[in-house]
């Protein structure tokens, strides 16, 4: 069965400094994978899919089939980065998404 | 509507009393999905909808919850003789189909008492 794995519950930077959060998961085929982002007080709600290879309010994601990673990066965080960060996976078999614990990033100023 | 929504946000439960939670996705998402998610975890999948065909309920953890959606809209999560590990956000999303991005609700908190 899949797995993804975020191994730290907290992240705390200072403003103006780069973030990364980790992400690795465990599947044998070929996932999608995505990250999704919860701001205090309101819904979780996409970031970004690796499809798309595309940059979000400042954010990439690469997918390391090799590492079986796919870490969120912005080169210099802002206070209103500060969120809950889920990464998930989707396999090409169903619909459902498969979800890591989370990380809290905390940007202070 | 514009969003998923769910109802009710709060709920709190004696053990043992049956509770039922209700989601309204977005107006012709053919897609419903719901996640039960614990204090300090990421969101777990319970059930799968397409149209009103539930068509993966593998996450369901026991038999005691059981999930519906009849006419292909709205949908209900039942959960019968509540337990103290059902307290959790309940979580409803919904896709058009083809779709990738879910739209999530705000959820439901459930608290058994």
């Amino acid at each position: 069965a899949q797995r993804v794995t975020q191994p730290e519950k907290l992240l705390s930077v200072f403003k103006g400094a780069p973030v990364e959060l980790k992400c690795n998961y465990s599947y044998s085929g070929s996932p999608e994978l995505f990250w999704y982002v919860q701001y205090s007080r309101q819904r979780l709600q996409l970031l970004l899919r690796h499809i798309s290879r595309e940059s979000i309010k400042g954010f990439t994601a690469d997918l390391n089939k090799g590492e079986t990673s796919f870490h969120l990066k912005k080169p210099f965080a802002q206070e209103e980065d500060s969120a809950m960060y889920y990464c998930a996976l989707r396999t090409n078999a169903g619909n459902m998404l498969t979800f890591g614990g989370g990380t809290r990033l905390m940007v202070k100023p | 509507g514009a969003g998923v929504s769910q109802s009710p946000r709060y709920k709190v439960a004696k053990r043992g009393q049956d509770v039922a939670l209700r989601c309204d996705p977005i107006s012709g998402h053919v897609s419903l999905f719901w996640y039960q998610q614990a204090l300090g975890q990421g969101p777990e999948f319970l059930t799968y909808f397409q149209n009103e065909a539930q068509l993966d309920k593998s996450g369901l953890p026991s038999d005691r919850f059981f999930a519906e959606r009849p006419e292909g809209s709205v949908s209900t999560l039942k959960i019968q003789r509540t337990q103290q590990e059902d307290s959790a956000v309940y979580l409803c999303a919904s896709s058009a189909r083809g779709g990738y991005g879910y739209t999530f609700g705000s959820g439901t908190r459930l608290t058994v008492v």
